[in-house]
């Protein structure tokens, strides 16, 4: 079964950076699949943030391309997000995700539970 | 981007149907036959119910169902249970490796 944990710091400071990190148990990460995150502001919708491929291509939101980093760690099968210049609009909850796209058809189909990152001074 | 636009809630009696709207545009939920659907109960991680419009994950029940015509995606719920009652959002790939969400409907179990 594959299992996702994301990890952070819990609170992050107006117009620092943010960084977390996805754990990935049961699946390498490096043998397929797009890896993501996306995230969920207190009593609001879903964001697309960005995904990136196991082979290390990259795609991101356009309104959060210009401070967004995804990147992954095959050594420690997991990987990471970091959004620079944050304010209070990017405290939300920020979920990472496995990712179909191609043959195994399209969607986010394992989740992990979650981390609320509020953005506060 | 834009996001796909659902209904804010929708409600029924156990028993009965629902259904739930997604509406793009061409560049997306009409460009595409790659529509995923999401089940939120309060305070958990979205899961996985629908993808490619019509497909149910394993373990999924066939009371879900999706459909699409144009630039509207739909999800219907037959057979209404206490325990749908939770927020349901659509996801739609864009192209280029994007994708982009709906704003969420909230299902009310009457």
């Amino acid at each position: 079964q594959v299992q996702l944990q994301e990890s952070g710091p819990g609170l992050v400071k107006p117009s620092e950076t943010l960084s977390l990190t996805c754990a990935v148990s049961g699946y390498s990460i490096g043998s397929g699949f797009y890896w993501g995150w996306n995230r969920q502001p207190p009593g609001k919708g879903l964001e697309w943030i960005g995904n990136i491929y196991y082979s290390g291509r990259t795609s991101y939101n356009p309104s959060l391309k210009s401070r967004v980093t995804i990147s992954l760690d095959t050594s420690k099968n997991q990987f990471s997000l970091t959004l620079s210049s944050v304010t209070a609009a990017d405290t939300a909850v920020y979920y990472c995700a496995r990712v179909r796209g191609g043959g195994n058809g399209y969607g986010f189909d394992y989740w992990g539970q979650g981390t609320l990152v509020p953005v506060s001074s | 981007q834009s996001a796909l636009t659902q209904p804010r809630s929708v409600s029924g009696s156990p028993g009965q149907s629902v259904a739930i709207s997604c509406t793009g545009t061409s560049s997306d939920v009409g460009g595409y036959n790659y529509v995923s659907w999401y089940q939120q109960h309060p305070g958990k991680a979205p899961k996985f119910m629908i993808y490619d419009v019509i497909k149910r994950p394993s373990g999924v029940p066939d009371r879900f169902s999706g459909s699409k015509s144009g630039n509207t995606a739909s999800l219907t719920i037959s057979g209404l249970q206490a325990e749908d009652e939770a927020d349901y959002y659509c996801c739609s790939y864009a192209g280029d490796y994007t994708w982009v969400f709906g704003g969420g409907t909230k299902v009310t179990v009457l």
